[in-house]
Parts: structure tokens; C-alpha cells; sequence
């Protein structure tokens, strides 16, 4: 079965500093991969996906993520941080074979960011 | 389109009632998820559906948890009886297809609260 490892449980950050939010995933074959983030009292929110292809992926809200399959990794990045971007951030896995279709969800980055 | 709508937003029960959400997924979609959030599990999925029919409900934690579609603009999660343990957010999600061409896109959740 996948597995996705979340290591940072919260990350503080000054307001226009870089920001790297750690994902580890276990999966046999290739992974699809996703970047969620969820505002208080919200929904999730898609902020980039890897299925296949090119392993940098551009986000909105100019995040960026990149595919390491040597490291079983899909970090998540942003050059600078605005302090809307306080939020948590689920990096999810998704499944094929018999379970195809369904995601498997890390536990979350809380992320704060002072002025 | 409004996006995936759940109501309520937030419910408060005793123990041993019947609770019911609701979930109304983006027009056009053709599957819909239920997950459950908590403290302690993370995001876990509940349950899936395909055109309305129930895929996967593996995750469905007990008898007292059961799903319907009964058809492709409304979906419900009951609990019957509820308990404290099922204080949590229950969100619903939908996508257009599945896997690595299906995004799940979240509803903003319902906040359960069972005293």
C-alpha cells in the first residue's frame, strides 16, 4: 500500500523568505503525485499535480514542486512567501492497481509566516 | 460553477443521534469521495462512487457509517447511531475521471461535533 511522510509538522517562515515543505512517498510503481492546501475553515485546494513528464512542476500562487524518484520525493517550493500563504499543506499519493483512483494523504504541514 | 457544496457546515449532536451530510458534487463530474479528517488519522478516504454506484467503501469505519448517491447532483453520509469518536471535518470531493486524469476538487467541509 502507498504511504506519504509529512516530517515537518509546522514551519514558521518570515514573509519573503523561501519555503521548502518535505514530502516522502512509499509506492512500488510510479506515483502520481499532489500538493493540496487548505485555509482555515476551507476545503483543500490543488496547487500543482505530477502524473508523467517533465519532474518540475509549476504550480499557482507560484509554488513549484519537484519529482525525485531517487529519493521518493515530491518537495514543495516557493522562492518567496507572502503571508497569505499561511496555510496547511498536504502532499498526497495516488494509487493504482486495485486502488486506482484513490489518494493516500501525509499529515500535513502547518506553515506560519511572520512579518 | 459554485464548486462541490456540502451543508451543513457545521453540526452539533448528542450521542445516539442520526446524522446526515450532504454533498452536491460539481455538474458534469462523475466521481465523488468522502473523507474524514482528524487529529489523530489525517485525511482518510471514506468511500467513493462512480457514476452513483459505490467503488470503494473499505474505508468506511463501521456499519453505523453508510453512503448514498441516488443520483449524480446529491450524495449523503449518515451516521446512525453517532458517537463521540465521530467528531471530526467530513469533507466531500469530485473529479471528472480518476487516477492520473481525474483532479479531486474539495468541498469546504462539515464540521461534526458529537456530545
Amino acid at each position: 500500500a502507498q504511504s506519504v511522510t509529512q516530517p515537518d509538522i509546522h514551519i514558521t517562515v518570515s514573509e519573503g523568505a523561501s519555503l521548502e515543505l518535505r514530502c516522502n512517498y512509499s509506492y512500488g510503481a510510479t506515483p502520481y503525485l499532489f500538493w493540496y492546501v487548505q485555509s482555515p475553515g476551507q476545503g483543500l485546494q490543488l496547487l500543482l499535480k505530477y502524473f508523467s513528464g517533465d519532474t518540475l512542476v509549476q504550480g499557482i500562487k507560484g509554488f513549484e514542486a519537484e519529482f525525485k524518484r531517487s529519493q521518493s520525493s515530491f518537495n514543495l517550493r516557493k522562492p518567496s512567501v507572502h503571508w497569505s500563504d499561511a496555510a496547511e499543506y498536504f502532499c498526497a499519493v495516488g494509487a493504482g492497481g486495485t486502488s486506482y483512483g484513490k489518494l493516500t494523504f501525509g499529515q500535513g504541514t502547518i506553515l506560519t509566516v511572520h512579518p | 460553477d459554485a464548486g462541490v457544496i456540502q451543508s451543513p457546515r457545521h453540526e452539533v449532536t448528542e450521542m445516539g443521534q442520526e446524522v446526515t451530510l450532504r454533498c452536491k458534487p460539481i455538474s458534469g463530474h462523475d466521481y465523488l469521495f468522502w473523507y474524514r479528517q482528524t487529529m489523530m488519522r489525517g485525511l482518510e478516504l471514506l468511500i467513493y462512487f462512480n457514476n452513483n454506484v459505490p467503488i470503494d467503501d473499505s474505508g468506511m469505519p463501521e456499519d453505523r457509517f453508510s453512503a448514498k448517491m441516488p443520483n449524480a447532483s446529491f450524495s449523503t453520509l449518515k451516521i446512525q447511531p453517532s458517537e463521540p469518536r465521530d467528531s471530526a471535518v467530513y469533507f466531500c470531493a469530485s473529479s471528472f475521471g480518476i487516477g492520473e486524469s481525474g483532479i479531486q476538487y474539495f468541498g469546504a467541509g462539515t464540521r461534526l461535533s458529537v456530545l
